[in-house]
């Protein structure tokens, strides 16, 4: 069973930074492209990133280009979203989310539960 | 980017119905490359179709999707009381990935 654990998430002040991590268990991690997929409270969803099995990929959000980077640990079925230059508007449930193609690009099958990273003096 | 318009934004529906949502892309989605999630309170989204009209695994055969370029449809063709939730559209063939508003399928 496929199964995907965020962490990492919290409270931190504007301008600050946060390291978000999905761990997953129970499939061949590198053969999955992953992503990030964020929910500000009672809104809609926003696609923030994706990279492929391998990390050699990776795309952006226009939203959180050169503040965020995403990267992975395939020895450690780890995927990670640093974030910088945290905004207000940065507020969210952050959603890890995996498909069973290397390619970063696709529909995600199997999702995390989420982890709420609130940007608030 | 493309653009998704998803309408209408509410579906007030009784179980048994049909409910019929749309998905507009400002821009043609190349090898209709376009995804239906299901949310509902609390949770994770669900994939329920892949590349405009493939289901995904385990999802029951009421849920259909169909379209292509520009227009796509999500049908359930009878809903059952587990359906009402919120349901978006993505698209993924290129970068940046975009989602729908969504659209809210709540009982009459």
């Amino acid at each position: 069973e496929v199964q995907l654990l965020e962490s990492g998430g919290g409270l931190v002040q504007p301008g600050g930074s946060l390291r978000l991590s999905c761990a997953g268990s129970g499939f061949t991690f590198s053969n999955y492209a992953m992503s990030w997929v964020r929910q500000a409270p009672g809104k809609g969803l926003e696609w923030v990133s994706s990279i492929s099995g391998s990390g050699d990929n990776t795309y952006y959000a226009d939203s959180v280009k050169g503040r965020f980077t995403i990267s992975r640990d395939n020895s450690k079925n780890t995927l990670f979203l640093q974030m910088n230059s945290l905004r207000a508007e940065d507020t969210a449930v952050y959603y890890c989310a995996a498909r069973p193609r290397v390619g970063a690009l696709g529909a995600s099958d199997f999702w995390g539960q989420g982890t709420l990273v609130t940007v608030s003096s | 980017e493309i653009v998704l318009t998803q309408s209408p934004d509410t579906l007030s529906l009784s179980p048994g119905e049909r409910a019929t949502l749309s998905c507009r892309a400002s821009q043609s989605v190349s090898g209709n490359f376009l995804g239906w999630y299901q949310q509902k309170p609390g949770q994770a989204p669900r994939l329920l179709i892949y590349d405009a009209s493939s289901r995904a695994t385990a999802v029951p055969d009421r849920f259909s999707g169909s379209g292509s370029g520009t227009d796509f449809t999500l049908t359930i063709s009878r809903l059952e009381p587990e359906d009402f939730a919120v349901y978006y559209c993505q698209h993924y063939g290129r970068s940046p990935l975009t989602f729908g508003g969504g659209t809210k399928v709540e009982t009459k």
